[in-house]
């Protein structure tokens, strides 16, 4: 059964401090893996999307990596801003039929000003 | 309006009360779900359908019906729920099984008082 990690539950930095969050799973088997961010009480809005033949895809001031043979995966913040704040989900589709996704429990980022 | 659009985004509603949760996709995904997400918890998948029909139930209570008329709308029928079932519900959508991501709507805060 796959399982997705997220240490440390929250962290907190001051602005413009470059940062990584961390994602690790427990089986490689899977389609793609995607970071979603979340504000207090809102849904979730998807960050990027990494299929599982990539190694990284970036968006503006995020960069995710992945490495399926070490169940790792890297969510990288440049100069973090205060509206950087909220919390970050880890997601993977496992392989195979009717496969569903497998959320990590979050990081609860706090980027003071 | 493109995306995952949830209504309402607030509901309070008490123990004897029928209330109905609505999604609408406008994305052409075939596959559309329901999420549940309580306090200081992980998110639980509640219902999966796929071209509209069940494909997955997670052992959800029956107060809780979901009902999916075509690929792009999905229901959730609440009917004398309990206190613990207040908590932000979740729509998302994806096509093929969610090898291109899934997109998530804003979410309904439901509070059963």
């Amino acid at each position: 059964k796959q399982e997705v990690t997220q240490i440390p539950a929250a962290l907190s930095v001051p602005e413009g401090e470059n940062l990584v969050l961390n994602c690790s799973f427990t089986d490689s088997a899977i389609y793609n893996l995607q970071w979603f961010r979340q504000d207090p009480g809102k849904g979730l809005t998807s960050l990027l999307l990494i299929q599982s033949s990539q190694r990284e895809q970036t968006s503006g001031r995020l960069n995710a990596s992945l490495d399926k043979s070490s169940g790792r995966s890297t969510l990288y913040i440049a100069a973090s801003q205060p509206g950087d704040s909220a919390t970050y989900l880890c997601a993977v589709l496992p392989s195979g039929a009717n496969s569903k996704l497998t959320f990590g429990k979050g990081i609860t980022l706090s980027v003071r000003p | 309006e493109t995306g995952v659009t949830q209504t309402p985004r607030h509901l309070v509603m008490g123990m004897t009360n029928k209330k109905s949760l609505k999604c609408e996709q406008h994305l052409g995904h075939n596959a559309m779900y329901w999420y549940k997400q309580s306090a200081k918890k992980p998110l639980e998948l509640m219902f999966v359908y796929n071209f509209k029909e069940q494909t997955e139930n997670n052992s959800v209570p029956s107060r809780f019906s979901p009902e999916c008329p075509n690929s792009s709308h999905l229901f959730l029928h609440l009917h004398t729920l309990q206190p613990e079932d207040s908590a932000l519900y979740l729509c998302a959508s994806s096509q093929g099984g969610g090898y291109y991501g899934y997109t998530f709507g804003s979410g309904t805060r439901l509070t059963v008082v």
